[in-house]
């Protein structure tokens, strides 16, 4: 069962903050979230575990709430370079399930 | 910098054809992993490998085959390619402890059947 993501795209201006949603209808063990820019591949953003979260880039960071079965992705400050599709992958270390991503445009 | 690589960045093959994708990664990593990526479905786990000469089944694994001979190279093998198995096909790799977690995809390969 996929995660389902909101919101499905969001623009911003360089400098505004934004939060993509990730929930899940199955227990969580960890939380992984990715960003994919066009004719990329996906780059591995932070991987969220049960009973902690983890920071991974710059002013980018992410919330896991284990009883919900929901976790937040935080943009603060964005950049241009923020832009792209954000991915969150959720279930085991191995097997991993994707949403189908937000798309985030950052505009001058 | 080189990490994950494939084979083919653009692949074309016609239906029935035998489709090998390889992905080679210079990490040392125990788990590999082939996703497909598809408009509208997000990436989808077709098959993984947690070390030499195991794999597990993904999400969508018919129609398809891996192999794992060495620690660095995975082989996704399209047995009898079909025009549904036209996608992109990303490749990653990954190690993970509790204090420490990389991953890395490979550029991918675009497979167009025909």
């Amino acid at each position: 069962q996929q995660p389902v993501q909101s919101p499905q795209a969001v623009i911003l201006r360089e400098g505004e903050d934004a939060v993509i949603n990730c929930s899940s209808s199955k227990a969580l063990y960890s939380v992984h979230w990715y960003r994919q820019k066009h004719g990329e591949a996906p780059v591995f953003l932070m991987i969220l575990l049960k009973g902690g979260e983890q920071k991974g880039h710059e002013k980018i960071s992410a919330s896991f709430n284990e009883k919900k079965q929901q976790s937040s992705l935080y943009l603060t400050a964005s950049q241009l370079s923020y832009s792209g599709t954000y991915f969150c992958g959720s279930g085991g270390y191995q097997k991993v399930t994707f949403g189908i991503g937000t798309k985030l445009q950052v505009i001058p | 910098d080189v990490k994950v690589t494939q084979s083919s960045r653009y692949l074309v093959k016609r239906t029935g054809e035998k489709v090998f994708l390889e992905c080679v990664q210079d990490m040392d990593h125990e788990n590999m992993f082939w996703y497909r990526q598809d408009p509208g479905l997000g990436l989808r786990l077709i098959y993984f490998s947690y070390d030499v000469k195991m794999k597990e089944k993904g999400d969508i694994p018919e129609g398809y085959s891996v192999s794992r001979e060495k620690k660095e190279r995975f082989s996704l093998i399209l047995e009898s390619a079909s025009t549904n198995q036209t996608s992109m096909y990303l490749c990653a790799s990954w190690t993970g402890t509790s204090l420490s977690y990389e991953q890395y995809f490979g550029p991918g390969t675009r497979l167009t059947v025909t």
